[in-house]
């Protein structure tokens, strides 16, 4: 149980384009997931946190307006890399919260490429 | 805010033998937990462990265990009988009781030689 599923696991895009990653929680209801970007051999590093229903929240140093987030249903929360340079390529991972104080899952990570 | 550190970049360990990875924290939260995760090259976040902050006792995962040190805010992972299967970057994480964000350390990469 609690299981997170993360697309694409990999994607290549050109420079000044944008591109979606999809996070669906498949067999809970996720009223919070969060965002990391993790560079190579580096921590993840938080970048939003995602409420169904209301505004995500963004860390400091994390531009909104390139990085949307939106989190519509209970099941579904999106981050949306805009118009995306090479310094955007990383990898993005998503994690939900499924119970109690503690409990969290991970989706499997998108491989990010800005050529 | 709330701050995690690894001091340990890479560590290594002969298979069956024993290694402890090392994790401090800082926070001046009373409501807080405790995690170590195994990041394999997958990238796949495996949960190894979890310590609430409120219990004294060290928690235990088969042949995982931690000394969770309250007072020097110190959060160490042993691995014991290391098998190849743990190679793995392995990350401490601390959880806010209050914000509920989850705040990782620097990781340490574990190698495991045969």
């Amino acid at each position: 149980g609690a299981v997170v599923s993360q697309h694409p696991s990999r994607v290549i895009c050109k420079s000044g384009t944008s591109v979606k990653i999809e996070c669906r929680s498949l067999d809970f209801q996720a009223t919070t997931m969060f965002w990391y970007r993790q560079f190579p051999k580096q921590s993840l590093m938080l970048m939003a946190t995602s409420n169904e229903g209301s505004k995500a929240t963004y860390e400091q140093g994390v531009e909104k307006d390139k990085f949307l987030i939106n989190h519509a249903s209970l099941t579904l929360s999106t981050l949306t890399v805009t118009s995306a340079h090479p310094e955007d390529s990383s990898f993005y991972i998503c994690s939900a919260r499924y119970a109690g104080k503690y409990g969290y899952t991970f989706g499997s990570g998108t491989r990010l490429t800005v050529v | 805010a709330q701050t995690v550190t690894q001091s340990q970049p890479e560590m290594s360990v002969q298979e069956a033998e024993t290694v402890t990875l090392s994790c401090t924290y800082d926070t001046s939260e009373s409501d807080y937990y405790l995690f170590w995760y195994k990041q394999p090259p997958s990238r796949q976040m495996i949960l190894v462990i979890r310590q609430e902050a409120y219990k004294q006792q060290n928690a235990t995962e088969n042949r995982f265990s931690v000394n969770f040190q309250k007072a020097a805010k110190s959060f160490s992972l042993k691995i014991s009988d290391s098998q190849l299967g743990d190679a793995a970057m392995y990350f401490c994480a601390y959880l806010s009781g209050n914000t509920g964000k989850l705040i990782f350390g620097q990781g340490t990469t574990l190698q495991v030689k045969p």
